[in-house]
């Protein structure tokens, strides 16, 4: 079992939608959460980062986390077309230095 | 806050040519570099990471080799590639905590 999934999509959804972006996770230890946009050809943009269990929010864009279900969401409110892109969830694989383990990716495409 | 420079953008080698891939970061001092492969279909796959100068971790052996000289500077080396050495190479370097800020990315081409 990889230790993040994430459904690849693609997901297309209308203009003004509200999208939720899924992955569950595996490992318990080291719970620090990320989500990062990636644009095509580009580096991926990190957008937000949680340690709690919760919700998130910065503008239009809320991060909640089920520790209990080990699965973490990001939600777009109003959708822009703007806001297609690939979108990476992470977490950190061990204190220390130690890298951020990647989801695949979902594919998001808000149609106008 | 920190800004990451990779170069060159794109490039394409002949299988067994060298590589160099240069990283670079401003606007911040001491940061843990990290180097990254991103393939399609099969996400970032972390490479190197590095605490310091001279210091460097491998996750995956393979031909290739990572170099840290100066404190922000990180580089990215083969002696011989591979056509599965394609990809695009991702740079990245902590921004406080876990967190991590990557660079815009060198897209490598083997043939």
């Amino acid at each position: 079992q990889k230790e993040v999934e994430q459904d690849p999509g693609p997901l297309s959804v209308p203009e003004g939608a509200i999208v939720s972006l899924n992955c569950t996770y595996s490992n318990s230890a080291f719970q620090y959460f990320m989500w990062y946009r990636q644009y095509s050809r580009k580096g991926p943009e990190l957008l937000m980062y949680t340690y709690s269990s919760g919700n998130k929010e910065d503008g239009r864009f809320t991060a909640q986390v089920d520790k209990s279900s080990k699965y973490i969401s990001l939600f777009i409110r109003d959708s822009q077309p703007s806001d297609s892109a690939t979108y990476l969830c992470a977490k950190n694989s061990g204190g220390g230095a130690d890298g951020l383990t990647f989801g695949k990716g979902t594919h998001l495409i808000i149609q106008p | 806050s920190q800004t990451i420079h990779q170069w060159p953008a794109t490039l394409v080698q002949p299988v067994g040519s060298p590589l160099s891939l240069e990283c670079t970061v401003e606007g911040t001092s001491n940061p843990n570099l990290y180097w990254y492969r991103q393939a399609a279909g099969r996400g970032l796959q972390l490479l190197f990471y590095s605490v310091g100068i001279g210091q460097i971790s491998s996750e995956v052996p393979q031909n290739l080799s990572a170099s840290r000289p100066q404190d922000r500077q990180f580089i990215l080396s083969s002696k011989k590639l591979l056509l599965s050495d394609s990809g695009f190479y991702l740079c990245a370097c902590t921004g406080g905590g876990e967190t991590q800020y990557f660079g815009p990315g060198t897209r490598l081409l083997v043939l």
